[in-house]
């Protein structure tokens, strides 16, 4: 079964530090897909990033980057430089890649609440 | 925007009852998931439509139904509503074909409370 854990339940920073939001995932699949999803306070939930398996090299996007480490099953997000506009729920969720039933539903971590303190 | 629609956004009723939450994936979509976000379980898969078949379930309780029509819109559907029942219920569309994987897009999702 896969699983996907957010340790960290609260962050508060206070605005322009660095924050790193941690994710550990857990599967049986050799190929699956790795997403971090940001939930502000409106509640939508808007798609931040998608990851293969095969693919390890780390990313970035602004002030956001990802480290994904299959060794330690990591998939990491580093906001730089934090802004109050960063303050929501940020969620890791893993997919497998290849589903005889065709279907690719998300397993969810519990998600990480992260409050930049201006 | 991510092209999904959900209505309505806000449900209020009270135990007992039966609601209907619709979906419209985005043009050309063919699958909906439905997802219930609690603060007891967090983010969980109910179940998945694929052009009108039921592809996968998950954490769905015997009291939940779906379907999704030939119009491609879906409906989820929560009878004798209990208060744990009380969640933000999001549905995601995708373009899925058997051999790979589609992003899912997310709909601003409907928020039900029983009362």
């Amino acid at each position: 079964a896969q699983k996907v854990t957010q340790a960290q339940t609260e962050i508060s920073v206070v605005e322009k530090e660095d924050v790193t939001l941690d994710c550990v995932y857990e599967t049986r699949d050799t190929t699956y897909y790795l997403f971090w999803y940001k939930q502000p306070p409106s509640g939508e939930l808007v798609f931040l990033i998608r990851r293969n398996s095969f693919d390890e090299q780390n990313e970035i996007s602004g002030r956001y980057s990802w480290n994904f480490q299959k060794s330690t099953s990591s998939f990491n997000f580093t906001i730089t430089a934090s802004q109050v506009v960063d303050s929501a729920v940020y969620f890791c969720a893993l997919s497998e890649a290849y589903s005889g039933a065709g279907s690719y539903q998300l397993t969810f971590g519990k998600g990480t609440k992260l409050s930049v303190i201006p | 925007d991510s092209g999904v629609t959900q209505t309505p956004k806000h449900l209020i009723t009270a135990t007992g009852q039966r609601v209907t939450l619709r979906c419209s994936p985005r043009s050309g979509d063919l699958s909906v998931y439905w997802y219930q976000q609690s603060l007891d379980q967090g983010l969980q898969f109910l179940i998945h439509y694929y052009n009108g078949e039921e592809r996968a379930k998950g954490n769905i309780l015997e009291r939940f139904s779906a379907q999704q029509f030939p119009d491609l819109h879906s409906e989820l559907n929560l009878s004798s509503l209990e208060l744990g029942d009380s969640a933000l219920y999001f549905c995601a569309s995708s373009v899925v074909a058997d051999s790979s994987y589609n992003e899912q897009f997310f709909g601003p999702g409907t928020r039900l409370t029983v009362l």
